[in-house]
């Protein structure tokens, strides 16, 4: 019963370095998501997919990178970690963008 | 871009009360999602709508799907401690191949019990 599953749970990492959140569903989604939670701003939308090999952004998508080369995976990539990505990082799932999305338990991200 | 408001931003009641709160728009939307967020968790639905004037209960919460398709309602009844936590909506906007859920800023309730 697994659901969405993302890892690392807590990551600390230095201004420059880069780094891979991963992110898995084992409910067969076709839709999948990054979404990043910052005090008092909510969920902002950085990547988001509607399949197997298709990818588009969302609303803050500067600084990520994302690709799905399976339906059950989504990394999201930092390429040059900065001090402002310091963040709570959320992936979800959903069987499309108007059904619900099934959240992981987030990533939590510091960077020095 | 795109805005929900979502009202009020915060609530401290007491045990028993019933909670209402609200998230409105200028545009219209095709779906309503009611999500609670519970303290290093991630959002767990709790509603979901898809009809303009919809009705639908879990338990001691009720939404509805406005009828202007603009906004949309969350009422707890007979709170219990366990339901504070923040409480989001998302929605999609009904607008030809939009795949983007929209979120207010969330609703953040304490109970005092």
């Amino acid at each position: 019963n697994a659901g969405v599953t993302q890892t690392p749970k807590f990551q600390v990492l230095k201004t420059g370095q880069s780094m891979t959140l991963q992110c898995a569903q084992d409910m067969n989604h076709e839709y999948m998501s990054w979404y990043r939670q910052d005090p008092g701003m909510g969920l902002r939308l950085i990547h988001y997919s509607v399949g197997a090999g298709i990818t588009d952004q969302g609303e803050v998508p500067n600084g990520y990178n994302v690709s799905r080369s399976t339906t059950e995976d989504f990394p999201l990539r930092l390429l040059s970690a900065a001090p402002s990505q310091t963040s709570v990082y959320f992936c979800a799932s959903g069987d499309r963008i108007n059904q619900p999305q099934h959240f992981g338990d987030g990533t939590r991200l510091s960077i020095l | 871009g795109q805005q929900l408001n979502q009202s009020p931003q915060s609530m401290f009641i007491q045990e028993g009360e019933d909670v209402s709160m609200n998230c409105t728009s200028s545009s219209i939307f095709n779906t309503w999602l009611w999500y609670k967020q519970d303290p290093g968790e991630g959002p767990v639905l709790l509603i979901a709508l898809y009809k303009a004037g919809e009705l639908t209960s879990n338990g001691r919460l009720t939404a509805q799907f406005g009828i202007t398709r603009k906004d949309s309602f969350l009422n707890i009844s007979a709170s219990i401690p366990s339901d504070v936590g923040i409480y989001f909506c998302a929605g999609r906007i009904y607008a030809g191949n939009n795949r983007k859920l929209i979120w207010g800023l969330g609703t953040s309730l304490a109970v005092n019990p």
